[in-house]
């Protein structure tokens, strides 16, 4: 495609229930990055993607966030159990590869948990 | 350390210069990048700059790194309305890892 989507572009759920987010990276970018936005805060890193596989899942919050990557392509997000805590822009982005290539964002998922 | 920090807001009058500042703590960082973000949308690159450069200029934009003190700058030239949105400042801090600051939110008036 020609740049990264994401989808929904808005979820509101009610807390406790899951929610999954979807990312489409531009085609033939091998990594694939996960980033969290607050209200009035910069972006915090989640998890990125090099291929199918996460050599870093540092930031993601608790063990209720996990995030998967099939086919070296699209990636899913998924927050089980959603508190309210978890309203935020959850935005993708994606690069050729790691070592410090330019990241490319999508317009985000903005998620309201009431 | 990984905190970036900006200013969190900047008015400027149409027409008029607006400069931007940050500042980070990763001496090692090779890339410092400027982001814009308007209303509803994600974020969009507008400039970056390798850590061995001083300054960049594309277009209306020059950005300006300050290596010693760790200091960052976007300068918009002849600002117009559609320049209104939330700036932020990164750095990288690894080979995929990128901090960000808080972002900036620049409002132009008439």
């Amino acid at each position: 495609g020609a740049g990264v989507s994401q989808s929904p572009s808005n979820k509101v759920t009610e807390k406790g229930k899951d929610v999954e987010l979807r990312c489409d990276p531009i085609s033939g970018h091998t990594a694939l990055y996960w980033y969290r936005q607050s209200l009035g805060q910069g972006l915090e890193f989640l998890i990125y993607f090099q291929g199918n596989s996460a050599p870093d899942k540092s930031g993601l919050p608790s063990d209720r966030f996990s995030a998967e990557r099939t086919g070296g392509s699209v990636s899913t997000l998924t927050i089980q159990r959603t508190q309210q805590e978890d309203s935020a822009v959850y935005l993708c982005a994606s690069s050729l590869r790691t070592d410090q290539e330019t990241q490319y964002f999508g317009p985000g998922t903005r998620l309201l948990v009431l | 350390g990984e905190d970036v920090e900006q200013s969190l807001f900047l008015s400027v009058r149409e027409g008029d210069s607006s400069v931007i500042n940050c500042t980070y703590t990763d001496s090692s960082s090779t890339y410092l990048y400027w982001y814009k973000q308007e209303p509803g949308a994600g974020l969009q690159l507008l400039t970056y700059i390798f850590s061995n450069m001083d300054m960049k200029q594309d277009q209306r934009l020059t950005v300006l790194l300050n290596k010693k003190d760790k200091h960052l700058s976007l300068r918009i030239a002849d600002t117009q309305t559609g320049d209104s949105a939330i700036y932020f400042c990164a750095e990288s801090i690894s080979d995929y890892k990128l901090s960000f600051g808080a972002g900036t939110t620049v409002t132009v008036r008439a």
